[in-house]
């Protein structure tokens, strides 16, 4: 079975600084990986995936992630951040063989600090 | 509609009481997956449908929970005898396929906010 690790609970970072969100997954193959964003009150929504090819994936928002098979990790980065980014972040990885759900991470939220 | 659709938004309960939570997924979505948020644990799986599949009931965390999905569309949720630590937001999904597909690409709904008094 997969797993998502975010090894962040919170972090702060001030408007206009660059951000990266840690994600590492536990999976016997490459996987599907996602990462999705929660506004106050929101659902998810989804930013960015990695399916195949480039591990450098681009997202929606400004949002960038990459795909490091060696080190299992998926983190998200933005290069400036704005006050809007502040959200709670969650990685998500899906299983290629079979049907399966996608496993979250326990999520990072962001908060911008002006 | 234009996304998956969840009602109530809010729902406070008495313990012991059953409630029903609604899902309306995206036209056309075969797929649909209930998820429950707690503070601080992330998304937790509950029960995947897929068509006329038999659903995937492995998440459900005790025989108190149960859900149907009529038509290949509409869902409901139903929790029996509520307990305090059912409180939690409860998140609807949809997807285009769920099998043997070429991504997961799940669309949530804005979730249900459980609280159970």
């Amino acid at each position: 079975a997969q797993s998502v690790t975010q090894p962040d609970i919170h972090i702060t970072v001030s408007e206009g600084a660059s951000l990266e969100l840690r994600c590492n997954y536990s999976y016997g193959a490459t996987p599907y990986l996602f990462w999705y964003v929660q506004s106050p009150g929101q659902g998810l929504q989804l930013l960015l995936k990695y399916f195949s090819g480039d591990t450098l994936v681009q997202g929606i928002k400004g949002f960038e992630a990459e795909f490091k098979r060696s080190q299992s990790s998926f983190n998200l980065r933005k290069p400036s951040v704005h006050w809007s980014d502040a959200a709670e972040y969650f990685c998500a990885v899906g299983a290629r063989s079979g049907y399966s759900t996608l496993t979250f991470g326990k999520g990072t939220m962001l908060l911008v600090s002006p | 509609g234009a996304g998956v659709s969840q009602s109530p938004s809010n729902k406070v309960t008495e313990k012991g009481k059953d409630v029903e939570l609604r899902c309306d997924p995206i036209s056309g979505h075969t797929a649909l997956y209930w998820y429950r948020q707690s503070l601080g644990q992330g998304l937790e799986f509950l029960i995947y449908f897929q068509g006329n599949s038999a659903p995937d009931k492995s998440g459900l965390p005790s025989d108190r929970f149960s859900a149907e999905r009529t038509g290949g569309s509409v869902s409901t949720l139903t929790i029996q005898r509520t307990q305090q630590e059912d409180s939690a937001v409860y998140l609807c999904a949809s997807s285009l396929e769920g099998v043997f597909i070429q991504g997961l690409t799940l669309y949530f709904g804005a979730g249900t906010r459980l609280s159970v008094l």
